[in-house]
């Protein structure tokens, strides 16, 4: 069974663009969560998405937005980059609760 | 609030010797307790979890970890280390009712040396 994919794998933005991020969970999971993850720290909590509604949301300026499609993959969106938003962007999926499976994550560099 | 401390950024220790990755936690309410490990450039492998039940939780790759609600800590344990477990350990907690909000520590670098 495929796990978690997420795409791009690595990509290079300017500080004021966008940028959109994808992710497919598992098959048969229906939530999707994203976490940002700098350098030398631990994972934080940006979103939840379950069934297509947001059931959580960190503590993260409205610069950040995320969406579930019908088939639970799910996009996650920064607007008006910044330098500290530079990290990777790990998307996890479950069934509602319990363990999260992680995908391998996104890399952006923000320049 | 929920948080999660690892109080060792790195801990060394010799092949097949025992290994322990401390994490204490602090929680309103019962906590769920996780074990991840990161390899270098890529994404959370879940090892472990503490839901309720039985205080040792055994898991993935020979690893078991401890539940101690009165010392609020739930460190991660291996019997004999491989160099293969060279990795980035990170312990999270979530609360119930908490959705799939973990809060992570700030994760313990683990070198086995031969």
């Amino acid at each position: 069974d495929a796990g978690v994919t997420q795409s791009p794998t690595h990509l290079i933005k300017t500080r004021g663009q966008q940028v959109t991020l994808r992710c497919s969970p598992i098959s048969g999971h229906k939530s999707v969560s994203w976490y940002q993850q700098v350098l030398g720290q631990g994972p934080q909590f940006i979103f939840q998405y379950y069934e297509k509604e947001e059931r959580g949301r960190g503590n993260f300026p409205d610069r950040f937005s995320a969406r579930q499609f019908p088939n639970y993959s799910s996009e996650l969106n920064v607007n008006a980059l910044l330098l500290g938003d530079s990290a990777l962007y790990l998307c996890a999926s479950s069934f509602v609760t319990g363990e999260l499976f992680f995908g391998e994550g996104s890399r952006l560099t923000v320049l | 609030a929920q948080s999660v401390a690892q109080p060792e950024d790195q801990v060394n220790v010799a092949e097949g010797n025992p290994l322990t990755v401390k994490c204490t936690y602090s929680v309103s309410g019962n906590p769920y307790l996780f074990w991840y490990v990161q390899y270098p450039n890529r994404g959370l492998q879940f090892l472990l979890k503490y839901i309720t039940g039985d205080n040792l939780v055994k898991g993935s790759y020979g690893f078991e970890a401890e539940f101690n609600k009165s010392q609020t800590s739930f460190h991660l344990k291996k019997p004999s280390a491989l160099v293969s477990d060279s990795a980035l350990y990170f312990c999270a907690v979530r609360v119930t009712g908490g959705g799939n909000k973990l809060t992570f520590g700030t994760g313990t670098q683990l070198k086995v040396e031969l």
